[in-house]
């Protein structure tokens, strides 16, 4: 079955400074990986996804992230962080081989300080 | 906005008792997803439906119930409500069945049992 682990629970970033939040999977098959955000009372908002092709993928507000196959990680990046990203993060994960059920990691709480 | 409506946004019940969550998907999606958000448990799938039919089922008591409608729309009917079912619960939508396909969540709907 799939899985996803986000390693920190919290991240710390000073506004300015770049930011990663951290995703590794596993998945018996090809995987289909995604990142969403959720702001306080919100729903989760689409950021990017891997699908196949380049390894680096942009998305939504100067967000990217990094398939790493050997590693088996997606990890989430920008090159300056904003107050206004401060929300919660998710990484979430798919499996060719089981088709519809998105498997979603636990969250990573960001917290950009000004 | 994502495109996909929840209603009703806040629900305060009593324990015993039954709810039912709407949710309309995106316009032109044929496949909606039900998840739980609680504090301890995180984003739990609960099930899928694609174009009127059950497609995946994840951790959905035998007390939650869901169908998908003609028109695409969607219910989740929660009974016997227990103080734990207390969560926000997602809808989510996406145009169909591939794993490729990008979910899209709704607002959510927040339901306290008391």
């Amino acid at each position: 079955a799939q899985s996803v682990a986000q390693p920190e629970d919290q991240v710390n970033v000073a506004e300015g400074n770049p930011l990663t939040v951290k995703c590794t999977y596993s998945v018996s098959g090809n995987p289909y990986l995604f990142w969403y955000v959720q702001y306080p009372n919100r729903g989760l908002q689409f950021l990017l996804k891997y699908i196949t092709g380049d390894n680096l993928v942009k998305g939504s507000y100067g967000f990217e992230a990094e398939f790493n196959k050997s590693q088996t990680s997606f990890h989430l990046k920008k090159p300056s962080a904003l107050v206004s990203d401060s929300a919660l993060y998710f990484c979430a994960v798919r499996d060719d081989n089981y088709g519809q059920n998105f498997v979603f990691g636990p969250g990573t709480r960001l917290s950009v300080l000004p | 906005d994502s495109g996909v409506t929840q209603t009703p946004k806040h629900l305060i019940t009593a324990t015993g008792q039954r709810v039912t969550l709407r949710c309309s998907p995106r316009s032109g999606d044929l496949s909606v997803y039900w998840y739980q958000q609680s504090l301890d448990q995180g984003l739990q799938f609960l099930i899928q439906y694609y174009n009127g039919e059950e497609r995946a089922k994840g951790n959905i008591l035998e007390r939650f119930s869901a169908q998908q409608f003609p028109d695409l729309h969607s219910e989740l009917n929660l009974s016997s409500l227990e103080l734990g079912d207390s969560a926000l619960y997602f809808c989510a939508s996406s145009v169909g069945g591939v794993a490729g396909n990008t979910i899209y969540f709704g607002e959510g709907s927040w339901l306290t049992v008391v």
